[in-house]
This record gives C-alpha cells, sequence and structure tokens, in this order.
C-alpha cells in the first residue's frame, strides 16, 4: 500500500503568490515524522521542513509551513510568496517510529513558478 | 561543515561490470543511508548505517548489491554484474541520532549501464 500520496504530479504559480502542494500518508505507528524536501533540476535532495506526529503546532521554516491535519494524515506544504527559484521537484517523506531509520518518500510534485 | 559528497558523480559501466560508489557523509553524523532514485520517482530506500552496523536492508537491495561502512565514517555501495534496470541515481544521506532524523543527502552518482 502506498505509504505517501502525491496527487499532483504539476503545479503552476505565479511569482509572489502562495501555493500549496498535497501530501497525504498511512501509517499506524502513533509516533513518526513527516519532511519535506525539494529537488531542484541539479539533483540535490534538500532538506525544508519536518513535522513530528506529537508536535502540537504546525511547523514553519521561513516561507514553508506545514498544513498538519492529523485526523486526515495530511501534512501539505505552503510556499508564500514564491520566487523563481522555487521552481522544482518536492517531495513528501515520511519515518516511522520515534527514531532512526529509512524515510519513505512519494511520487512528488514539480512546482514551475511563472514571472 | 562541508556536507555529504558522493563519488563519482557520473559512472557509466557496461553490463555486467562491477561498479563501487563512495560517500561521506558529515562529519558528526553516525547515521548513514543509500537510496535509489529512477526518472520521475521519488528515492527509494536501500540500506542504512549506525556507526558501522548496517541495521537495515531493502529488499530491493538484491544479492548483487552490497554496502560496506568499515570505520563507521565513509561507506561503500558497490554493485556486481551490472545489469540495465540498475540505471538510476544512488544518493547518500546522513543524520545524527536523534528523534527529528533529519537526513541530508549528497549530490548523488548517476549510474549509466549500457
Amino acid at each position: 500500500a502506498q505509504k505517501i500520496t502525491q496527487t499532483q504530479p504539476g503545479m503552476f504559480v505565479q511569482e509572489k503568490e502562495a501555493v500549496t502542494l498535497d501530501c497525504t500518508y498511512d501509517t499506524s505507528d502513533p509516533s513518526y515524522g513527516l519532511f519535506w524536501y525539494k529537488q531542484p533540476s541539479s539533483g540535490e535532495m534538500i532538506f525544508l521542513i519536518y513535522q513530528g506526529s506529537y508536535d502540537q503546532q504546525n511547523a514553519t521554516e521561513g516561507r514553508y509551513s506545514l498544513n498538519f491535519q492529523k485526523a486526515r494524515k495530511s501534512a501539505n506544504l505552503v510556499i508564500s510568496a514564491s520566487q523563481l527559484g522555487d521552481s522544482a521537484m518536492y517531495f513528501c517523506a515520511m519515518r516511522e517510529g520515534r527514531q532512526g531509520g529509512k524515510l519513505i518518500f512519494g511520487q512528488g510534485t514539480e512546482l514551475s513558478v511563472k514571472p | 561543515d562541508t556536507g555529504v559528497s558522493q563519488n563519482p558523480r557520473h559512472k557509466i559501466t557496461k553490463r555486467g561490470q562491477n561498479v563501487t560508489f563512495r560517500c561521506d557523509p558529515i562529519s558528526e553524523h553516525n547515521r548513514l543511508y543509500w537510496y535509489r532514485q529512477t526518472l520521475g520517482q521519488g528515492p527509494e530506500f536501500l540500506t542504512y548505517f549506525q556507526n558501522e552496523a548496517q541495521l537495515e536492508k531493502s529488499r530491493l537491495l538484491s544479492d548483487r548489491f552490497s554496502a560496506e561502512r568499515p570505520k563507521g565514517s565513509f561507506s561503500t555501495l558497490e554493485i556486481q554484474r551490472t545489469e540495465q534496470g540498475d540505471s538510476a541515481m544512488y544518493l547518500c544521506a546522513s543524520s545524527k541520532e536523534r528523534s527529528r532524523n533529519e537526513q541530508f543527502f549528497g549530490p548523488g552518482t548517476r549510474l549509466t549501464v549500457l
């Protein structure tokens, strides 16, 4: 069963506008972590933001925020004030358990920012 | 902090040849991970080490694949008798041992098997 689902293969956004990238997950473990990574055309995976399953507040890192809805098992990434340099693939990932171990990635969403 | 480094960045080989990739993690990170990424897909987990111990291996890691981290620092991933289906980007990541476990990735090694 797919553990991480990203239903938007591609998204377009106008420069300076906000955009939401969707991610839903599936796990029976009460302790887990959710991550978003950015992968530009150069190929390197860049860590953006983290949300723990027990965190009470939604995570924020600069222009990135994570809209965590635990009951719906969704962890959407919100990018505010989009910039041309935000054009890239974005991957949602999950780590099951409190520590350690592998990340399970979704299929990714390709974001294109239009000037 | 120089980040995670991987060598070589690109490797072209003929089917049936053996290849070896190297990963140098961030110096204070004791966890090291290998992933494989094919075009249009997210990375898939292959294996991970905590210090020199290999703690988990994916079913994707056939017996042609072997990974080592002999001194708990750098790691090597060897693929024996390469097949065209092995063509992919091989990503290495490292992390500290803590609950958040954010993993920092290297630039990857792109393998092309002809």
